[in-house]
Parts: structure tokens; C-alpha cells; sequence
């Protein structure tokens, strides 16, 4: 099936370095979501966006949504321990109970 | 975010044996749910979709007579894996979407491995 691009595939960073992550598409989506999941678990929801242009906060994280509907970034400030995990991108073609079209995945890593 | 519940977290199943694997949103009603599966290091992978009452999507390449999608109320899904052989081991994650009131997330189960031996 088919996958969004994600980069970088993984990140190796030190504690309160800032990150930053991207998601591209050859096709629109009119939803983007960024998910973390961490070892052995589902992942979960950090961030949604439902705009083209719409930039969103959640704490330390910030999305946004490209104008042309073909990707999205999210940028994590002042990593701490706990952001340790993978890191996916998430499309939806329409708005409602719409398929879910996930990115390759960045996982990322904090050096003591 | 609304829970839901995915059961067993993890199963170990003989060759040949079927394995059925529940998915439960606890706090809201799901009219669709999703199950993927994830192989180690991989993305998730879109295996169908399923909403209440009525015969399951599957993906290109998903065997349905494999694995059998029920969807009988508003609050649980199931999969079961039939025959279950040594490349079916992985990581199986539901999800499940609500009524059109509330946002258009997704929310996962906490996932299921399967190892089969």
C-alpha cells in the first residue's frame, strides 16, 4: 500500500536540542496527523491538523500543514528524555472515518 | 483522547491454531474501526476497514478468508488470525473512529503480538 515519505528515517540528538521532522506525499491529503509511538505500544496522538497553511502547537511540539496539501513538518524544542520513541505521519484523504495513510516513520534518539 | 482497548497485549499461538484478538473503544461509539499490522522497524500497515454491521474493506494483498474481521456492535471489533503460521507473527493495532461529531482522529488500541511457533 502506499506510504508517505518521512525524513529523516531516524535522528540521534542531544537532551535540549531542538528537532525537526518532515513528511512528504506525490498525492493530497486533506487531514494530517503526527503520532509517537513508543516500544511495544499503539501510537498516539500528538498533534492534528485540518487546514492547508494551518500551523498548530501542542506544548513543545509544532505542525503544520503545507499549503499544497502534499506535507507536513513538526518540530519538537528542548527534546527531553521522555521524547525517545518513533515519530509518524498520518494522511486522510476526507475529513470523517477515512482510511489513514502512514508515514515511513523517524525514530529518534537521545545521547546522554 | 478516547480509549480504546485492544486484548490479549500479546499471545503465543501453536502452527495451524486460530487466534482472535478484540478491540474495544471503552468511551465512545465506533461506526468504523481499522486493523493494521506492523512488521519490527516498519510502519504500520493498513490490513482493513470495518464498520459496525456490515462486511469488512481489506487491502490489496489481505487475505480476508485469513483474517476474519468482525464488527458486530458500535464498541467492538474483531480479528481473528485462522491457520496461524510463523510468517503471520507481528504486531496487530486497531483503531477506531467515532460518530462524525467528534474529530477525524484516529485512536489505537495499545496492540497485540502475535508469535506464532
Amino acid at each position: 500500500g502506499q506510504q508517505l515519505n518521512q525524513s529523516p528515517q531516524s535522528m540521534f540528538i542531544q537532551e535540549g536540542e531542538d528537532v525537526s521532522m518532515n513528511c512528504t506525499s506525490s498525492s493530497i491529503f486533506n487531514t494530517w496527523l503526527w503520532y509517537k509511538q513508543d516500544p511495544g505500544e499503539g501510537p498516539v496522538l500528538l498533534i492534528a491538523l485540518y487546514k492547508a497553511g494551518e500551523l498548530t502547537s501542542n506544548g513543545r511540539l509544532t505542525a503544520q500543514f503545507g499549503i499544497t496539501r502534499k506535507d507536513s513538518f513538526l518540530n519538537i524544542s528542548a527534546s527531553i528524555p521522555s521524547d525517545v520513541g518513533i515519530y509518524f505521519c498520518a494522511g486522510q484523504v476526507n475529513f470523517g472515518n477515512e482510511k489513514l495513510t502512514f508515514g515511513t516513520g523517524t525514530r529518534l534518539t537521545i545521547i546522554p | 483522547g478516547a480509549v480504546v482497548s485492544q486484548h490479549p497485549s500479546w499471545v503465543i499461538c501453536k502452527s495451524g491454531t486460530s487466534v482472535k484478538i478484540e478491540c474495544r473503544s471503552l468511551d465512545f461509539q465506533a461506526t468504523t474501526m481499522f486493523w493494521y499490522r506492523q512488521f519490527p522497524k516498519q510502519s504500520l500497515m493498513l490490513m482493513a476497514t470495518s464498520n459496525e454491521g456490515s462486511k469488512a474493506t481489506y487491502e490489496q494483498g489481505v487475505e480476508k478468508d485469513k483474517f476474519l474481521i468482525n464488527h458486530a456492535s458500535l464498541t467492538l471489533s474483531t480479528l481473528t488470525v485462522t491457520s496461524a503460521h510463523p510468517e503471520d507473527s507481528s504486531f496487530y493495532i486497531c483503531s477506531a473512529s467515532g460518530l462524525q461529531e467528534l474529530n477525524t482522529e484516529a485512536f489505537f488500541g495499545q496492540g497485540t503480538r502475535l508469535t506464532v511457533v
